[in-house]
């Protein structure tokens, strides 16, 4: 089947650095997805990568490894407003997205 | 990026009525639309593709009787959560997808539904 598979939570401090993991395994691969949503919001683009290796685009940075089915998001110097919960989503071979369950980021001062 | 609209943004409705959401691309043609629901603290759950000017397609566990799907333009979606009770209460998503490329998708604002 397909799976998608990403932290539930984390919790990291004003000014640093983390990392939200995600793996995923499905029938063909067309690219993956990170999301950003706010509390009671849709959620929003944030990076779309289909070949290996690190996009980056200001503070967020978004790397694949198509081989490990594996994917990370990485957001730099966070600010509170980063407090959110990140869906990665990966493009099967019939172009739909299967999505994760999100990652809860909580910022702390 | 292209924007995708939804109305309304909320609607409180009586236990046994229907509720239309629209969804519309603005700026775009969008050949595929996908609606969603989200229960508070829980990940967007796929509902229904619908292509336009063909029947959609329901996941697993979605009565396609109560949640109507019509995509009758290119720019046009709407979901008609019939009969509605208030475990139908959740947040609405509908997202459209362009002709090509294939790996956009936008997604509308949301729209609340609360069933009394």
């Amino acid at each position: 089947g397909q799976n998608i598979d990403q932290p539930t939570e984390m919790t990291a401090t004003e000014g640093a650095i983390v990392q939200i993991n995600c793996t995923y395994q499905t029938s063909g691969f067309n690219g993956l997805f990170w999301y950003q949503q706010h509390a009671g919001e849709a959620p929003t683009f944030l990076s779309y990568n289909v070949l290996d290796g690190l996009e980056e685009k200001g503070r967020f940075s978004s790397f694949l490894s198509r081989s490990k089915g594996y994917s990370y998001l990485l957001l730099k110097e966070l600010q509170m407003k980063d407090s959110a919960s990140y869906l990665c989503a990966a493009l099967d071979s019939n172009y739909q997205l299967i999505w994760g369950a999100g990652t809860k980021l909580i910022i702390k001062p | 990026g292209a924007v995708v609209s939804q109305h309304p943004s909320w609607v409180i409705c009586k236990s046994g009525t229907s509720v239309k959401i629209e969804c519309r691309s603005l700026d775009f043609q969008a050949t595929t639309m996908f609606w969603y629901r989200q229960f508070p603290k829980q990940s967007l759950m796929l509902m229904a593709t619908s292509n336009e000017g063909s029947k959609a397609t329901y996941e697993q566990g979605v009565e396609k009787d109560k949640f109507l799907i019509n995509h009758a333009s290119l720019t046009l979606s709407t979901l008609t959560v019939t009969s509605a009770h208030p475990e139908d209460s959740s947040f609405y998503i509908c997202s459209a997808r362009e002709t090509e490329p294939y790996n956009e998708q936008f997604f509308g604002p949301g729209t609340r539904l609360t069933v009394l």
